[in-house]
């Protein structure tokens, strides 16, 4: 069964220091979003991706963050200069569904511990 | 504020019993959406309830929405060991091109 896979599982970083996040969403998906969840916390929108684009951005998705997708297989999410509360699992996901948002498919995250 | 609100935040009970989740929610929405999590893994969709529905199975999974109260619910019936996670509603708002997740159920099955 096509899934989203995400890498690394875990990473550890330096205050400061830039860190990306890689996606392979699923082959067919159009649409693609990043969300993160503090440990024990909701599960917040960060970023949805449409046609090379961002469609929608949170608060949170400030000029320290950044998405690309590079090759057309790969999403990636990029901080620029990671802060102490950037540590979080960030989760990939994808969607067919164009127009109205259906189902997402998610990864199994990214835990960032930023240090 | 929060588009969606879960209830309770905890739950506890014995395998075989009947699960009820609620969710409520703030702005016109054009589907809710229901996720589990396993601790420490990805979310996994359940069930997708559109506007105009008011109700929709899965297995042992009964959703219902009433937009007239902006809330939800999810049953989970004869529920096992295995269906101890955290539950998650989301919603779309209209217009809009992500899912707002609320805070979530934790729930456990004690054998």
């Amino acid at each position: 069964e096509p899934e989203v896979t995400q890498t690394p599982s875990h990473q550890v970083t330096q205050m400061g220091q830039e860190v990306i996040l890689r996606c392979v969403p699923i082959s067919n998906h159009l649409y693609f979003y990043w969300y993160r969840q503090i440990l024990g916390q909701k599960v917040e929108f960060l970023v949805s991706f449409y046609n090379n684009e961002i469609s929608e951005k949170s608060e949170i998705f400030d000029d320290q963050f950044s998405v690309e997708r590079p090759d057309g297989s790969n999403f990636t999410l990029k901080i620029r200069s990671t802060k102490l509360e950037d540590s979080a699992m960030y989760f990939c996901a994808s969607s067919v569904a164009e127009g109205e948002v259906g189902e997402l498919f998610f990864g199994e995250g990214s835990r960032l511990t930023v240090l | 504020s929060q588009q969606g609100e879960e209830d309770p935040q905890a739950l506890s009970i014995q395998e075989g019993e009947n699960a009820t989740m609620n969710c409520s929610y703030k702005t016109s929405i054009n589907n809710l959406q229901w996720y589990r999590q396993n601790s420490g893994r990805g979310l996994v969709h359940l069930i997708l309830i559109r506007s105009n529905e008011r109700e929709k199975h899965s297995g042992r999974l009964r959703v219902t929405l009433d937009t007239s109260k902006k809330s939800s619910s999810l049953l989970i019936t004869a529920s096992r060991a295995a269906d101890t996670a955290s539950y998650f509603c989301a919603t779309v708002m209209q217009g809009a091109q992500k899912l707002v997740f609320g805070q979530g159920t934790r729930l456990t099955i004690n054998p």
